[in-house]
């Protein structure tokens, strides 16, 4: 089955710089990685996503990127703000059963004022 | 307004008595699934539906149960909880399992087992 490791555990950037999680999956059927965002004590919601067939995918300051030959998938967030600081989840969706998703273990992320 | 939503948000309870958490959605989506988040390992999938009355397991389901009788609802069964089953479980639903279907989380529910 599907395996995705997520680095770092945690990250603190200065407010301003940018900050980059990044994620490995092991099934290389896998078509589909969404990210989440999860602030404390909420629930965890979709920030971005990016399918198989395409390499790149921004929306503001959030970035996505995929090497499918590499099974890595990357997060990007330029011009970090404070309300940036939260727990950041990787996830793919199992290419075999287009129904299993499984989670990164989480990057929790501190913006420095 | 759309949404998911779980009760209880807090329980606690002692090993061994048979508890359900309860999901349901107004969003006629077809895709719900159960996952738990516990610290350092991120949220494990336990059980999903693709749609009513087909349910399968996903990384996690030892010790649970679930139905889907009616597309809005998604109850999670623990016929004998034990302190390890102690976490912060989340019910999420989709449109369908089709790529990009955006998941909707609930709002939680802490559960601690004694």
């Amino acid at each position: 089955g599907e395996n995705v490791e997520q680095h770092p555990s945690t990250l603190s950037v200065q407010e301003g710089d940018s900050a980059v999680i990044k994620c490995t999956y092991s099934d290389s059927a896998s078509n589909y990685f969404p990210w989440y965002k999860q602030e404390l004590g909420k629930r965890p919601q979709l920030i971005i996503d990016i399918r198989s067939n395409v390499g790149e995918k921004k929306d503001q300051r959030i970035a996505v990127t995929l090497n499918k030959t590499a099974k890595h998938f990357s997060l990007h967030i330029t011009e970090t703000q404070p309300e940036d600081s939260a727990v950041y989840f990787c996830a793919a969706k199992e290419g075999s059963s287009a129904s299993k998703i499984i989670f990164g273990s989480g990057t929790r992320l501190s913006i420095r004022p | 307004e759309a949404q998911v939503t779980q009760n209880p948000r807090y329980l606690i309870t002692v090993t061994g008595k048979k508890l359900t958490v309860t999901c349901s959605q107004n969003m006629n989506h077809e895709y719900m699934s159960w996952y738990r988040q516990d610290p350092g390992l991120g949220l494990r999938q336990i059980y999903y539906s693709m749609n009513v009355e087909v349910t399968d397991k996903g990384d996690v389901p030892e010790g649970y149960k679930v139905s889907r009788k009616e597309k809005r609802n998604f109850p999670l069964i623990l016929e004998s909880p034990s302190p390890n089953q102690t976490s912060l479980y989340f019910c999420a639903s989709s449109l369908s399992r089709a790529q990009g279907d955006t998941q909707y989380f609930g709002p939680g529910t802490r559960l601690t087992v004694l």
